[in-house]
């Protein structure tokens, strides 16, 4: 049980174009969801939690017109990457936690490498 | 504010060469300290969530322990698919983000 899913895998994309990057919970209901981001050989980055229904709470220093975030449904969450520029580059990583007596457990997907040119 | 240090940075071992982690954490009142595994291009994968001090939980070759302070992360006799970074988070309500340490890369030589 506990799965998540990220949509695509990877993505190229060109300068100045926006990406969208999917997570889903498979098997339960994921009130809460945040996004990482990670740079080669370094921890992850948490970049904003999501509650369902709830407008994304942004750590310092994230641009939120930039990195769009969407948690419309208990299993869908989706990162929009706006204008994306080259050093918007990295590996982007969705997690997901329910309710009930697991509700502090946290599941990752498998992330999504993310090249712009 | 919550901090979590993970010892060491790296460790290389001997296949079978038994070993330890170690994750150090200063948290108000913890609320789970949990254990990830994560091979290069991939997300994390779960492996153990600790509660309380003195709880135990083994998976396999893998032994985590928890006590007030740190929790340890026991290998016993590794294999080369044991290598990837072992990642320790604590989290210190409902659904706060987890505040994860730096990591510990291993590498098992057969």
């Amino acid at each position: 049980g506990a799965v998540v899913s990220q949509h695509p895998s990877r993505v190229i994309c060109k300068s100045g174009t926006s990406v969208k990057i999917e997570c889903r919970s498979l098997d339960f209901q994921a009130t809460t969801m945040f996004w990482y981001r990670q740079f080669p050989k370094q921890s992850l980055m948490l970049m904003a939690t999501s509650n369902e229904g709830s407008k994304a709470t942004y750590e310092q220093g994230v641009e939120k017109d930039k990195f769009l975030i969407n948690h419309a449904s208990l299993t869908l969450s989706t990162l929009t990457v706006t204008s994306a520029h080259p050093e918007d580059s990295s590996f982007y990583i969705c997690s997901a936690s329910g309710a009930g007596p697991n509700s502090y457990e946290q599941y990752f997907g498998p992330g999504t490498r993310l090249t712009v040119t | 504010e919550d901090q979590v240090t993970q010892s060491p940075e790296a460790l290389r071992l001997q296949e079978g060469e038994s070993s330890s982690l170690n994750c150090s954490y200063t948290v108000s009142g913890l609320r789970g300290l949990f254990w990830y595994r994560q091979d290069p291009g991939k997300g994390p994968e779960f492996l153990f969530t600790l509660y309380s001090a003195g709880e135990e939980k083994e998976k396999e070759r893998l032994k985590a322990t928890l006590t007030k302070k740190e929790s340890f992360l026991h290998i016993t006799a590794p294999k080369p698919e044991d290598s990837a970074t072992y990642l320790c988070a604590v989290r210190d309500s409902g659904n706060t983000p987890l505040v994860f340490g730096k990591g510990t890369r291993l590498s098992v030589i057969a």
